[in-house]
């Protein structure tokens, strides 16, 4: 199994500003990658993070936007830039513990606001 | 990606038996059918998942049909506590990304 701790838990931001999220899994994981919800809406896959690689974007997000970090095994970084209203929503990480594990862990999300 | 539809809310009684349907036609040889759930304010729970086989575990069980366009995620004694959002997702075993559908809204009442 794999805990992850997502920080911050909420925040709220000015438009125009950027904010780093920081996701942290108490054990190596293969794979994590980045969500975001808008409240009321289903989860929309923002990216893969890639150890030690740059990230692979899903359609319609793209890195200038939305950088992500995975320096190791256990700890990736999103960082929503020139944030306008439209991007506040709920951000979760996201971890597999391998290939053959079924199960992909959530962490509780960071709540955005942007006013 | 292959997509899932699923209904958008279902009801229960507690301590009844509840059968969530998901239609997955598109569905490729090597896509894992998975279930998720997510309660008020948490995030995504794993519930089950199968590629070919029934399957049972402690939350719930997990019924394919044998052309595997179709799965049926089943509860076998609804409480309070299984009321949440139900994903069913197509796993690309490529990939590994799950692609989240729109879920079904699961009501218990006691």
């Amino acid at each position: 199994s794999a805990v992850i701790s997502q920080k911050p838990s909420r925040d709220i931001c000015q438009r125009g500003t950027s904010l780093t999220i920081q996701c942290q899994v108490d054990s190596q994981v293969t794979m994590m990658f980045w969500y975001r919800q808008q409240p009321g809406q289903s989860l929309t896959l923002i990216a893969t993070a890639n150890q030690g690689s740059e990230a692979t974007y899903e359609s319609g997000f793209v890195i200038d936007k939305f950088p992500i970090s995975r320096p190791n095994l256990t700890f990736s970084t999103l960082t929503v830039s020139n944030m306008s209203p439209e991007d506040s929503s709920i951000y979760l990480c996201s971890a597999l513990t391998g290939r053959t594990a079924g199960e992909l862990f959530f962490g509780e999300g960071s709540r955005l606001t942007v006013l | 990606d292959a997509k899932t539809t699923q209904p958008n809310s279902m009801e229960s009684n507690e301590e009844e038996p509840v059968h969530l349907p998901c239609n997955h036609s598109t569905i490729s040889g090597t896509d894992y059918i998975h279930w998720y759930r997510q309660l008020p304010s948490q995030g995504p729970e794993y519930v089950i998942h199968g590629l070919t086989s029934n399957v049972n575990n402690r939350m719930a069980s997990l019924a394919i049909a044998e052309d595997r366009k179709s799965s049926t995620l089943i509860l076998h004694r609804a409480t309070l506590r299984d009321a949440a959002v139900y994903y069913c997702i197509l796993r690309d075993f490529n990939t590994d990304k799950l692609i989240f559908g729109t879920g079904t809204r699961l009501q218990v009442f006691p």
